[in-house]
């Protein structure tokens, strides 16, 4: 079966300082995995995902994850936080299988940007 | 663009009594879903529909009931509201229950039973 574990529920930087998101995942086929964001009071978008084109992904924002399968992760990062980069990130992995849907998300990690 | 549009989007409810959280999305997605999100627990799935007339349940479908009504809408039906229901709900659709598709979201019904 699948999960995913985000490390660190809150994670605080500077402005200007770099954005990593841990995520790490267990499956047993090869999944697909995705981040979403949350801003306040909204409901959640899709920042990148990763279906196995390419072990480096590029999102909306600045964004990009790294696949690694030995390592079983895919962390976020961001070179240059930004104010408005404040929010909750969700980190999801998501199997295909003869019963159809299945995507787990993680509890996510709520990010603080400091002026 | 609207999307996935979910109604109320606040609510209070006493134990005991009955409410409907309406959903419809005009992405023409075949699949629909029910989350709902409490803190420090991600979100997790109450029902889905992977297609128009099917539902099923997901990770925690007790005192839940959803209705897909046609290919828009799928509503999701306290009977009888319990404190423990106090959540945000989202509802959230894509083009099949497929793994490689991406979700979309509604913007939330936050629920308070008192």
């Amino acid at each position: 079966a699948q999960s995913v574990t985000q490390l660190g529920s809150h994670v605080s930087v500077s402005e200007g300082a770099l954005v990593l998101l841990r995520c790490n995942y267990s499956s047993s086929v090869p999944p697909y995995l995705f981040w979403y964001v949350q801003y306040p009071n909204q409901g959640l978008q899709l920042l990148l995902k990763y279906t196995s084109a390419a072990t480096l992904v590029k999102g909306i924002n600045g964004f990009e994850a790294e696949f690694k399968k030995s390592e079983t992760s895919f962390h976020l990062t961001k070179p240059s936080a930004h104010m408005r980069d404040a929010a909750e990130y969700f980190c999801a992995v998501s199997v295909g299988d003869t019963g159809g849907f299945k995507t787990i998300f993680g509890a996510g990690t709520r990010l603080f940007v400091k002026a | 663009n609207a999307g996935v549009t979910q109604t109320p989007k606040f609510q209070v409810l006493k134990t005991g009594q009955s409410m409907t959280l309406q959903c419809a999305q005009d992405m023409n997605h075949n699949s629909m879903y029910w989350y709902r999100q409490d803190p420090g627990m991600g979100l997790r799935l109450i029902y889905y529909s992977a297609s128009e007339g099917t539902t099923d349940k997901g990770e925690v479908p007790n005192g839940y009931n959803v209705s897909r009504l046609n290919k828009r809408e799928f509503s999701l039906r306290l009977e009888s509201a319990a404190p423990s229901q106090t959540s945000v709900y989202f509802c959230a659709s894509n083009l099949r229950s497929h793994s490689g598709n991406t979700i979309y979201f509604g913007e939330g019904s936050w629920l308070t039973v008192v």
